[in-house]
């Protein structure tokens, strides 16, 4: 099993949908959790990190089930400047290093 | 501005030919860390410093070398490039809290070697 896994994608959607990106991890023992957005052949920025209670930035929300070693992030009411690559990050239980997700791919159209 | 540089950002050279990226924060974060983007292999690390002269090996070290004399600056040196380095590259810092925490990458280094 992959460390971390997210489906690549690419959604296509329109303005205003709402779409929502998986992502699945194998180490149980990993505490940090992130979601990363990466523009084409630009460096990854956060986007948001995500807590196990579940949190909200906006019209973003990411929620963290760690007995499913599960993490989801919703975005709502879509934008064109939304379209990007979203990469799913992990700790390592070291906490030596972070782990990306290869990403899932967003594409909003007018 | 807190900010992770990196030099040059385009690089074509040949075979060989040894050859140096450079990696500044001025964030005082401790940790530092090298990767590479290949397309369909997601970024995988090369080489991460927890602190000054403590370097250590990521999952794709092979072919690179770092060094960690200064706080601020984490330079990634390839002795002898291959046109399998050729990649995207990232620098990346962060804080240490209890571990690794969230990173902040440099623009990238776009090297090409043939």
């Amino acid at each position: 099993r992959k460390e971390v896994e997210q489906d690549p994608g690419p959604f296509n959607v329109p303005e205003g949908a709402t779409v929502a990106f998986n992502c699945t991890y194998s180490n149980s023992a990993s505490q940090s959790f992130f979601w990363y957005r990466q523009d084409c052949r630009k460096e990854p920025k956060l986007l948001m990190s995500v807590y196990s209670s579940g949190n909200e930035d906006g019209r973003f929300t990411a929620q963290l089930n760690r007995a499913s070693q599960y993490i989801s992030l919703l975005i709502r009411d879509s934008k064109l400047s939304d379209s990007a690559t979203y990469l799913c990050v992990v700790n390592n239980p070291a906490g030596t290093a972070l782990i990306f997700g290869k990403g899932t791919t967003l594409s909003v159209s007018s | 501005e807190a900010q992770v540089t990196q030099n040059p950002r385009y690089l074509i050279t040949v075979t060989g030919k040894k050859l140096t990226v450079t990696c500044s924060q001025n964030m005082n974060h401790e940790y530092m860390s090298w990767y590479r983007q290949d397309p369909g292999l997601g970024l995988r690390q090369i080489y991460y410093s927890m602190n000054v002269e403590v370097t250590d090996k990521g999952d794709v070290p092979e072919g690179y070398k770092v060094s960690r004399k200064e706080k601020r600056n984490f330079p990634l040196i390839l002795e002898s490039p291959s046109p399998n380095q050729t990649s995207l590259y990232f620098c990346a810092s962060s804080l240490l809290s209890g571990g690794v925490y969230e990173q902040y990458f440099g623009p990238g280094t776009r090297l090409t070697v043939t």
